[in-house]
């Protein structure tokens, strides 16, 4: 079973300054680990994604995340917010390519970010 | 080269009522995922078809049925609705051996009434 916990259902910061959007994962099998974007009334954009490898992911518009697994987080980061990074934001995990949940993304409950001027 | 497509983008259905939502996936993708967000939450695996064939089935009753077609396009059908229904439902399209990497269509928005 697998399962996700974004800390904060609502993150506010101002233009240019650091953001951190929290996200705690449970999984019985490796987990591959997932962020994505929604903009009022579109669908998800995937920004990053951690398979396998290097656990410091880089993603689209400047944001990145850190696979920590002794920790079980994935949080993710951008040095500098800009005002159209406003949007909610998505943690997901799923098995791994092999596992019996591959392919099925489990999604925390959402982050919505306020980014102010 | 399109995305991922939904039809329709709205629908108002009543209680008790059937529904059926369409997707057309990306080009060359081979596998289709339903989920359904409610507002407010994340959202939530439904199923999974290839190769015209449900694979993987989340926590969802049978009033919730799906089918793929040769053109690896797909529909989601609801019967027997419930006002609980109401929500945003989103279709995801990878291929099958590259499942961790899914492009979301814009969805279609359901309110049952």
């Amino acid at each position: 079973a697998q399962s996700v916990t974004q800390l904060g259902s609502h993150v506010s910061v101002s233009e240019g300054a650091l953001v951190l959007l929290r996200c705690n994962y449970s999984s019985s099998v490796p987990p591959y680990l997932f962020w994505y974007v929604q903009y009022p009334n579109q669908g998800l954009q995937l920004l990053l994604k951690y398979t396998t490898g290097a656990t410091l992911v880089k993603g689209i518009n400047g944001f990145e995340a850190e696979f920590k697994k002794s920790e079980t987080s994935f949080h993710l980061t951008k040095p500098s917010a800009h005002m159209s990074d406003a949007a909610e934001y998505f943690c997901a995990v799923s098995a791994q390519a092999g596992g019996t949940s591959y392919g099925k993304l489990t999604f925390g409950q959402g982050t919505i970010l306020t980014v102010h001027p | 080269d399109a995305g991922v497509t939904q039809s329709p983008t709205h629908l108002i259905k009543t209680r008790g009522q059937q529904v059926t939502l369409r997707c057309s996936p990306k080009s060359g993708h081979d596998t289709v995922s339903w989920y359904q967000q409610a507002l407010g939450q994340g959202p939530q695996f439904i199923f999974q078809y290839y190769e015209e064939e449900e694979r993987q089935r989340g926590n969802f009753p049978d009033r919730f049925s799906g089918h793929q077609f040769p053109n690896y396009s797909s529909e989601l059908n609801v019967n027997a609705l419930l006002l609980g229904d109401s929500a945003l439902y989103l279709c995801a399209s990878s291929l099958q051996a590259i499942q961790e990497t899914q492009y979301f269509g814009p969805g279609t928005r359901l309110l049952v009434l």
